[in-house]
């Protein structure tokens, strides 16, 4: 595809629950990122790919969320036993490569997270 | 620790008006700054990237200036439009690799009002 796509837009679940969020990005880029965007606030970072290898996962907020990448395309961002804290939009975002600082990040549409 | 500020938080502005943005930064060794655009319920898109030598950069209506010595950057939107309603992202790339590279600001959310 032309851009970054996330499935799926919306999530509505009950706490408690797991859920997981599907990332796809632009291909070719071999770095992928996932962000956090809650109501009103900017956007916290989670855990970038470089690959299939996870260089830093220091931003997950908890040993809930997980995430894995295979075939150095797509993503998987889990949440275990969601919290009404979760409820957020979840931004994925690839790039070329995480080696240079120039390399612009596409962000795809974000899936919203509401956790009742 | 490398920090990005934005203001105003929020701005209201009439149809056809100008506005500048701020973003003010301590991030070091610093290597570029992008201005994003991010529209209600999507992802955000760059609107112009500035490198240390470059003072000023425009994208049609959109000119960003950038003052390393002061480690200022603003974003001024000329003859503002209904579309230009959303979120204006300030980031910031450290010479670093990884996500270690990237500081984003909090936002301004402009609101173009007809």
């Amino acid at each position: 595809g032309a851009g970054v796509s996330q499935s799926p837009s919306n999530k509505v679940t009950e706490k408690g629950k797991d859920v997981e969020l599907r990332c796809d990005p632009i291909s070719g880029h071999t770095a992928l990122y996932w962000y956090r965007q809650s109501l009103g606030q900017g956007l916290e970072f989670l855990i970038y790919f470089q690959g299939n290898s996870a260089p830093d996962k220091s931003g997950l907020p908890s040993d809930r969320f997980s995430a894995e990448r295979t075939g150095g395309s797509v993503s998987t961002l889990t949440i275990q036993r969601t919290q009404q804290e979760d409820s957020a939009v979840y931004l994925c975002a690839s790039s070329l490569d995480s080696g240079s600082s120039y390399n612009e990040q596409f962000f795809g549409p974000g899936t919203r997270l509401t956790v009742l | 620790k490398n920090q990005v500020e934005q203001s105003p938080q929020s701005l209201i502005i009439l149809e056809g008006k100008n506005c500048t943005l701020q973003c003010n930064y301590t991030v070091s060794p610093f290597s570029n700054l992008r201005w994003y655009k991010q529209d209600t319920g999507r992802g955000p898109v760059s609107l112009t990237i500035m490198t240390f030598s470059e003072n000023t950069k425009s994208n049609g209506r959109y000119t960003a200036t950038l003052d390393a010595d002061t480690k200022q950057s603003s974003l001024h939107i000329t003859a503002s439009q209904l579309s230009d309603s959303a979120s204006y992202i300030c980031v910031v790339s450290a010479r670093d690799t990884g996500r270690r590279a990237l500081t984003f600001g909090s936002g301004t959310r402009l609101q173009v009002q007809p």
